[in-house]
């Protein structure tokens, strides 16, 4: 098992450009998340999909759109990149069950984005 | 206000002694959920240790404990016998069932250098 993967590991833009960060887990969990991780601020998170066909804004969701193409898959998209959105972004994803269960969440490796 | 302190940006402590890192909560759902994460240098999130509201006991994983005291709304990560490997970002984070489902909100860290 892969766990959850996320494309690019690195990628630098420059302002106004557009892109697209993949992510896809081989855990068959229902719900996944974006995060992004600045200096001093933990992760915040952007978008999360509790399950198929649903998504819902986080913490920080200007300037982002998501798609859950399927379970496995949720892309993250930035349509007009300003420096400001520059971080790493974590992908995760989780069983979904109760907060009886124990239940982490799986965290891709991120994606270094830098926009100039 | 935040939703998770932790109130040490930076900590030290000697090779195989013990350290605790702390991290105090705020919330009003009786149904929660406490995670810690380690965060080294290469930057991946590795889950720890889990604690529920509703758990009577401290959770413990290997060298790492829980130190949950619901009244005081406090959940520090003790961690003993500390190894040059534990060196890296710990993150303190919550699950609130009924407000935030399975959404996670993370501290904004403590950074932990073990000293040979």
């Amino acid at each position: 098992n892969a766990g959850v993967t996320q494309t690019p590991k690195f990628q630098v833009l420059k302002t106004g450009q557009s892109m697209t960060l993949q992510c896809a887990q081989d855990m068959n969990h229902n719900s996944m998340y974006w995060y992004r991780q600045d200096p001093g601020m933990g992760l915040r998170l952007i978008y999360y999909s509790a399950s198929e066909g649903t998504t819902d804004k986080g913490e920080v969701p200007n300037g982002y759109n998501v798609s859950r193409l399927n379970k496995r898959e949720f892309s993250l998209r930035l349509e007009s990149a300003a420096p400001s959105q520059t971080s790493v972004y974590f992908c995760a994803s989780s069983d979904g069950q109760g907060v009886a269960f124990y239940n982490e969440q799986f965290f891709g490796p991120g994606t270094r984005l830098t926009v100039l | 206000a935040q939703k998770i302190t932790q109130t040490q940006p930076g900590m030290f402590v000697q090779e195989k002694e013990a350290v605790t890192l702390d991290c105090t909560y705020d919330t009003s759902d009786p149904s929660y959920g406490l995670f810690w994460y380690k965060q080294p240098s290469s930057g991946e999130m590795i889950f720890l240790i889990y604690q529920g509201s509703y758990d009577q006991q401290n959770a413990t994983e290997g060298r790492y404990s829980l130190n949950f005291q619901k009244a005081r709304k406090s959940a520090n990560l003790v961690i003993s016998a500390s190894q040059l490997g534990d060196s890296a970002m710990y993150f303190c984070a919550m699950r609130e069932m009924e407000s935030s489902g399975d959404k996670l909100t993370f501290g904004t860290g403590t950074r932990l250098a073990v000293r040979p």
